[in-house]
């Protein structure tokens, strides 16, 4: 089955621009989707279809895929940016769904 | 607005049942995708399974199939997780969570508060 891979953690300071990585063989030709959970909520979504974003969902989320690796990009991050973030595709070879294992992102 | 809302969760002993509901309003729930998503204490999100909008169409995760059912009443807007054959690693909170629109992308968008189910003896 198809796996995604993220780093456990991310830390960035307050303004500064945090990268969330999640790999994939060939993620490139997959749509890949980015959800946002903070402690004791349900996940939020961010991203979808590597770079729309919901309505809602501030200027500063952004998202890029090529070749192997998805990109998850918070410009001017903030203290309430502090949460858990998973990338996702949907596999149409095996109708499956797949999520990466989820970043800690920290505000220092 | 739109809204999911899932019910049903508990204790059960290994080796037993529990069926989830899925309480949906605010959009034309017939008219959607809907998924199951679980989350073990203190773990990731792992998806569980898909139902298109006629319930024709259905998959599951390779470590619940067999055991689980996919089910909804679109006269009713619910969506249900019939599961068998609990085991301690199901154990988890269940979201609800309706699939993006006229899409094979399937992002999940949005997703219930969720339902937590433990499988202990």
């Amino acid at each position: 089955s198809y796996v995604l891979t993220q780093p456990p953690s991310v830390s960035v300071a307050p303004g500064q621009t945090a990268r969330i990585a999640c790999g994939g063989d060939n993620i490139g030709i997959y749509s890949v989707h980015w959800y946002q959970q903070k402690p004791g909520q349900a996940p939020v979504l961010v991203v979808y279809d590597d770079s729309a974003r919901p309505s809602g969902i501030p200027e500063r989320f952004s998202g890029s895929n090529s070749r192997n690796t998805a990109t998850l990009t918070i410009s001017r991050v903030e203290a309430g940016d502090e949460a858990d973030y998973y990338c996702q595709v949907w596999d149409s070879r095996s109708d499956q769904g797949v999520f990466g294992g989820g970043t800690k992102l920290t505000v220092l | 607005q739109v809204q999911l809302v899932e019910s049903g969760g508990g204790l059960v002993k290994p080796g037993g049942s529990l069926r989830l509901s899925c309480a949906a309003s605010g959009f034309t729930f017939s008219d959607y995708q809907m998924s199951w998503i679980r989350q073990a204490p203190g773990k990731g999100l792992e998806w569980v399974a898909y139902i298109t909008p006629s319930g024709i169409t259905i998959y599951y995760a390779d470590s619940v199939k067999g055991r689980f059912t996919i089910s909804r009443d679109n006269a009713k807007d619910s969506l249900f997780l019939q599961m068998n054959s609990l085991r301690a690693e199901d154990t988890a909170v269940y979201y609800c969570a309706r699939v993006g629109p006229g899409t094979t992308s399937n992002w999940f968008d949005p997703w219930g508060q969720g339902t937590l189910v433990t499988v202990s003896s």
